[in-house]
């Protein structure tokens, strides 16, 4: 079946832009992750959703960043005044359930200028 | 100093050669992940565990929960071996979903 899917592949934006990235998650995985992974670094947890709460969003950096999951499904992580250091790739992962294996998706590369 | 370690950072190989790449954590963990990412691709999930030992393939997976330490092993390694490989950490107890990842180990395999 079709696996995580993210939109844009990849989004050059200037700085003090808003940016808004879609993730597609597997069909019927209830558990959903965005990551953001710096060059030469692993990739870092920004928040999780389970069903549409966000269940910890302890990991976003500061109140520019805003992630939302209406319907359970769909996500949309949402940066706003958009700063060079944000510049990153934006890692999504889903799960059936939130102790189970995350599948992951292809990533979007975002770069500010 | 990181909750998860992995060394080496770059590895050279030829092709045929045997692998290893080492991962050490400081906290408690449910679980343990090795992941693959091909660069400008996704990440791949190449095994998930929590104790012994794990073989896909030419892969290799171990754990030692009382020291803390995985190895992620290739045998007959190959060109298309050649990608990041990523050590990630499940926590233990109530955050059992939070994954914290090392930085990755560059393999490249020549022919």
């Amino acid at each position: 079946g079709a696996g995580v899917s993210q939109t844009p592949s990849n989004k050059v934006t200037e700085k003090g832009k808003y940016v808004e990235l879609r993730c597609d998650p597997i069909s019927g995985h209830t558990a959903l992750y965005w990551y953001r992974q710096s060059l030469g670094q692993g990739p870092e947890f920004l928040i999780y959703f389970q069903g549409t709460g966000a269940a910890d969003d302890s990991g976003l950096p500061n109140d520019r960043f805003f992630a939302v999951r209406p319907e359970g499904s769909v996500s949309t992580l949402k940066i706003q005044r958009t700063e060079r250091g944000d510049s990153a790739v934006y890692l999504c992962a889903s799960s059936r359930d939130p102790a189970e294996e995350q599948y992951f998706g292809p990533g979007t590369r975002l770069t500010v200028t | 100093k990181n909750e998860v370690e992995q060394s080496p950072q770059n590895l050279t190989a030829q092709e045929g050669e045997f692998i290893t790449i080492n991962c050490s954590y400081s906290v408690g963990i449910s679980a343990l992940h090795w992941l693959q990412q091909h660069p400008g691709g996704g990440i791949v999930s190449l095994f998930m565990l929590s104790s012994g030992k794990k073989k896909h393939g030419r892969l290799i997976a171990t754990i030692n929960i009382q020291e803390k330490h995985s190895s992620l092993h290739i045998t007959a390694s190959h060109p298309r071996d050649s990608a990041v490989y990523i050590c990630a950490v499940r926590n233990s107890g109530g955050s059992n979903y939070k994954l914290t990842f090392g930085k990755g180990t560059l393999l490249t395999v020549n022919p």
